[in-house]
């Protein structure tokens, strides 16, 4: 079973620029995850998606931070403009929806960003 | 409320010797609690999980020993390996909550040789 992809892995571009990541998750899997997590720290959820409906995206900084998941699939997560403090590991996960007994998380590689 | 605080922040081990990782919660709501093991460059990966049920649960090296009342639970790996060098993750979801997890800190366990 293929596993979570992500893409690009490293990306360094300078405060105001924008950026986008892109994730597919694994096959089946309705529920998709964007974590950010800062050296040194737990990840921290961005948005959350059943399907292409947004469950959570509560922590999501929304004046500069855009996620969309067209057809419920493929996900890209945006940042326009970047700031200093970005930088950091984006991580997107997919599990089968919460509602079922299966709850795993499968987390992709990342996305290690470097904003100068 | 939604805090989940993970100790130490790092640990050194010998080899052959017990590690033991500890995190505490202040949300009573949270019913689903995994560690998760990240090596250098990749992905966070399930190791193990437990619900509040159970006090403890058991999945060869790795053990989860949970205390309900005093909203803490703990990572203990029996026998660490050079290979057991990661850092982990303890984390909290709720049901309601669609299984949005809250990450502790990490512990970056190094075990020496």
């Amino acid at each position: 079973e293929a596993g979570v992809a992500q893409s690009p892995r490293y990306k360094i571009i300078e405060k105001r620029q924008s950026v986008a990541f892109w994730c597919n998750p694994i096959s089946g899997h309705a529920t998709l995850y964007w974590y950010q997590q800062i050296l040194g720290q737990g990840p921290k959820l961005l948005i959350q998606f059943q399907n292409n409906g947004v469950v959570d995206d509560s922590q999501l900084p929304k004046d500069r931070f855009s996620a969309e998941r067209l057809k419920g699939v493929d996900s890209t997560l945006k940042i326009q403009p970047a700031k200093l403090e970005d930088s950091a590991v984006y991580l997107c996960a997919s599990s089968v929806p919460w509602g079922g007994r299966e709850e795993t998380q499968y987390f992709g590689p990342g996305t290690r960003l470097l904003v100068l | 409320q939604q805090q989940v605080k993970q100790s130490p922040q790092s640990l050194i081990v010998q080899k052959g010797g017990i590690s033991i990782i500890n995190c505490a919660y202040e949300n009573t709501a949270f019913d689903y609690f995994p560690w998760y093991q990240q090596f250098p460059g990749k992905g966070p990966a399930l190791l193990i999980a437990i619900r509040p049920d159970v006090s403890e649960k058991k999945e060869g090296r790795f053990t989860i020993s949970f205390n309900k009342s005093a909203k803490q639970f703990s990572l203990h790996i029996m026998d660490s390996q050079p290979g057991d060098s990661a850092t982990y993750f303890c984390a909290a979801s709720m049901y309601n909550q669609g299984g949005k997890l809250i990450f502790g800190q990490g512990t970056e366990l190094s075990v020496k040789p």
